[in-house]
């Protein structure tokens, strides 16, 4: 079945820096991925929809400046969480669906993101 | 988009049958239902979609009424193993609408 990869699955760092997360479709294009956010306890919350060679649109309330998305590939986003603060520590998770298959999504494991 | 309204929690035993039913009384002519399980500190996983009647796979079943205003999630047998939080979403099959959570239900399954 379709596989989507994260990595990482866990990261710990300072205040003020950045974060990159991966989210790879291993065995199927995306031309549409999804970006979600989850506090302990609670749902998924949708931040953004990630598309190939054009911009991310994001969902309201979320900064853009703050979570750079990039899709440079039918295989490839990226999730950037810049001058980090430990309000965005979370756990985040990406989507995809393979178009081959039209049942349902497929999620990436998550990145649990820890900023000191 | 449809609003989804599910229990907060249910409990239950091993060996027992769980029915999780979810509201969607807004749902549109093109959107199917479709659940997801998800473990804690990992993605969601879908499980069964349907868009009327009763749908059957190898995890579990889904009824849906003729009016489509409610789906019921049927978990056969459950073991310890199934206690994680199940969410009910409309979904257009195919396509590419974002997925909006509710809260899910988050289900106990006891020795």
């Amino acid at each position: 079945g379709a596989v989507v990869s994260q990595h990482p699955s866990r990261v710990i760092c300072k205040s003020g820096t950045s974060v990159k997360i991966e989210c790879r479709s291993l065995d199927f294009q995306a031309t549409t991925m999804f970006w979600y956010r989850q506090f302990p306890k609670q749902s998924l919350m949708l931040m953004a929809t990630s598309n190939e060679g054009s911009k991310a649109t994001y969902e309201q309330g979320v900064e853009k400046d703050k979570f750079l998305i990039n899709h440079a590939s039918l295989t490839l986003s990226t999730l950037t969480v810049t001058s980090a603060h430990p309000e965005d520590s979370s756990f985040y998770i990406c989507s995809a669906r393979d178009q081959g298959n039209s049942y349902g999504y497929t999620f990436g494991s998550g990145t649990r993101l820890t900023v000191v | 988009l449809a609003k989804t309204t599910q229990p907060v929690s249910m409990d239950s035993y091993e060996g027992q049958e769980v029915n999780i039913t979810c509201s969607h009384n807004n749902i549109a002519t093109n959107d199917y239902i479709t659940w997801y399980q998800q473990f804690p500190s990992q993605g969601p996983r879908f499980i069964i979609q349907g868009y009327k009647t009763k749908v059957t796979n190898e995890v579990a079943s889904l009824f849906i009424p003729a009016d489509r205003k409610s789906s019921t999630l049927s978990l056969p047998r459950v073991s310890l193993s199934d206690t994680a939080v199940y969410y009910c979403l409309p979904e257009i099959s195919g396509g590419y609408n974002k997925l909006i959570f509710g809260a899910g239900t988050r289900l106990a399954v006891h020795p």
